[in-house]
Parts: C-alpha cells; structure tokens; sequence
C-alpha cells in the first residue's frame, strides 16, 4: 500500500507570491491533516480535514487555507509569501476516529527568498 | 490549551546501551493520547509508541516502552538496546479524545547513538 505522498518535495519562492502544496492520503483514509514545522517554533498544527470538511483550524493567518476532495486528496494554498513562511510542511493521513493512526509524509520543503 | 516539554534538547547513548526521554504535558482533559514520533533526517515522521489516558498499563513495542505517570502528566520513552538507527529526532505528542485529530507536539529531543 503507498503511504502519504507529498509534492512537490522542494520549492522555491520569492516573497509575494503564492503557493499551492499537495497532498494524496493512503488509500482509504478519509482525514487529512497539515503541520508546519520550523526551527523556531517547531511542528504547528494548520488544519484538518475529514470528508471534504474542515474539521478544525490552528492559530495561522488566513493567508493559509486549504481543501479536501471527494477522493480525500487535499491541498494548502499560502498566499503574499512571507519569509517567515519557510518551512517544511508535513502532511497525515487517518482513517479517520479516535483510534486511527496518523501516517506522514516526507513534506514539502518550502523556501522563500 | 495543551501544552507538551520536551525538556532535553539533545541526548546520547551507545549503541546496546538503554536510553530515556522524558515529556511532560499539560492538560486539562481526562481522555487523551500520547505519542512518541521518530523523525530521522529523511523527514518522514515515524510513529514509534502510543498510549491511551484510560489505559494503567504502559505501551511496549518491541524495544520501545513507555513510563506514564498520569497524575504526574508525565511520559517517558525508553529505547533499550540501542541501534545506530535511532539516531532521529523524537517528538512527544498529544492529542485530545473525541472528535479532531489534531496532535500538539513537544520541542523535540534529537538523540545520538554512538558506536
């Protein structure tokens, strides 16, 4: 089974601009749900997806936002790049429920210049 | 809001030697999760160990244990015989019971196997 797939694996980016990052769940998984992760502030929760529903938001500006299709692949979209916005950004994947494992992905690394 | 510490930066052991992280959390819920993440330089966060609140008995997989102290919010990873390849970050998490699953992660412990 392919586990949770992430692309592009590396991106670059001036200031300003937009981003547009994907997901793909492993096969079955119906939540979906993104992190930042930074050296200064570590792994931070953006948002979560269940069913094409977002299901809970972390504490980002709404330059972040994202969505969920019917085949529970998901994307985030980062408008006016900031600096601060570098990171790697990791995505998980559940079947969704309490008792559900979440599985990551290798992230996307997100450099703005 | 749930908070988690990691309060060791960085650790070490030699390899076949036994090795603990300590986390301790904050919480005022009664039902939750707690988790230990490996995360080696390929980035790939890897779920190593998984404890339930309700739950007295402390997780084990294989060489991976877990001590938790609940009135304590404490949880400790322990890795025995250690391998060169535990070297990784280790992340504490936690996640609430019910509804989002939104994992709040600690600082991080990056751990050093020698040989």
């Amino acid at each position: 089974k392919a586990g949770v797939t992430q692309t592009p694996r590396y991106l670059i980016k001036t200031r300003g601009q937009q981003v547009t990052l994907s997901c793909s769940p492993i096969s079955g998984h119906r939540s979906v749900s993104w992190y930042q992760q930074t050296p200064g502030q570590g792994l931070q929760f953006l948002f979560e997806y269940f069913s094409e529903t977002q299901r809970n938001k972390g504490n980002f500006p709404g330059r972040f936002s994202g969505r969920q299709f019917s085949n529970s692949r998901s994307e985030m979209n980062v408008s006016t790049l900031e600096l601060g916005d570098s990171a790697l950004y990791l995505c998980a994947s559940s079947l969704g429920g309490d008792n559900q494992p979440q599985h990551f992905g290798d992230g996307t690394r997100l450099s703005i210049l | 809001a749930q908070t988690v510490t990691q309060s060791q930066p960085e650790m070490s052991v030699q390899e076949a030697e036994t090795v603990t992280l300590s986390c301790t959390y904050d919480t005022s819920e009664s039902d939750y999760y707690l988790f230990w993440y490996k995360q080696p330089p390929s980035r790939q966060m890897i779920l190593v160990i998984r404890q339930e609140a309700y739950k007295q008995q402390n997780a084990t997989e294989n060489r991976f244990s877990v001590n938790f102290q609940k009135a304590a919010k404490s949880f400790s990873l322990k890795i025995s015989d250690s391998q060169l390849g535990d070297a990784a970050m280790y992340f504490c998490a936690y996640r609430r019971q019910g509804g989002s699953e939104k994992l709040v992660f600690g600082k991080g412990t990056k751990l050093t196997v020698n040989p």
